[in-house]
């Protein structure tokens, strides 16, 4: 199975902050690599897809880099909106795994 | 309007069998790849099993696999997923979730529905 390992676990930033959550694969997934954002309670919700696409209704502070086994999202300019978890997964090959999740908390 | 609306979670004994429903509607349902994720209490997302547009090819996490079952019925535009032999590790809330094809993502989950399995 292909491990999904996300740093930092929490992330305690500002508003207006730049953030950058880490993603590493154990093996090369073919640049098959989504974010999404869940909220307390909530499902989660797609970001970014293929590594970098932004998914449709994204706001644009949203972006995806990376390819083989190290990927990142960045939030350009943190809003109290972003607060939440963040959860990287691949799914180039079965099973799908997930990243353990980023918690960004205020600072 | 997109909606995935799932049903059928319970408390449950260990042991016991659960059918869970994901009903869908707002798009063209069939040529949509489905899937099942889970997330225990204060835990996260955890793969369950995935479904083809065909409803012949499935894929199950190793911990399900043998005891869960993923279906569908374009018919009636929903998804299924019978759980036997659940675990109190079942435990979790389980979101139904869509996805076009290959090279995309889960693009919109529902509410989910949770299943509690204890004695």
């Amino acid at each position: 199975d292909i491990q999904m390992t996300q740093s930092p676990s929490t992330l305690s930033a500002s508003i207006g902050d730049r953030v950058t959550i880490t993603c590493r694969a154990s093996q090369n997934i073919n640049n098959w690599l989504a974010w999404y954002q869940q909220k307390p309670g909530k499902a989660p919700n797609l970001l970014i897809y293929k590594a970098s696409t932004l998914e449709s209704g994204v706001p644009s502070g949203f972006s995806g880099s990376g390819s083989g086994t190290e990927f990142t999202l960045t939030i350009s300019c943190l809003q109290p909106d972003d607060f939440a978890t963040y959860y990287c997964q691949q799914y180039d090959n079965y099973p799908w795994t997930f990243g353990q999740g980023t918690r960004v908390e205020i600072k | 309007e997109v909606q995935l609306l799932e049903s059928g979670g319970a408390l449950v004994q260990p042991g016991g069998s659960l059918r869970l429903s994901c009903a869908a509607s707002g798009f063209t349902f069939s040529s949509y790849v489905m899937a099942w994720v889970r997330q225990a209490p204060a835990k996260g997302l955890e793969w369950v099993s995935t479904i083809n547009t065909d409803g012949v090819s499935t894929f199950y996490a190793d911990s399900v696999k043998g005891r869960f079952t993923i279906s569908r019925d374009n018919s009636k535009n929903t998804m299924y997923l019978q759980m036997n032999s659940l675990r109190a590790e079942d435990t979790a809330v389980y979101y139904c979730a869509k996805k076009f094809g290959y090279g995309y993502a889960l693009d919109y989950w529902g509410q989910g529905t949770l299943v509690t399995v204890s004695s």
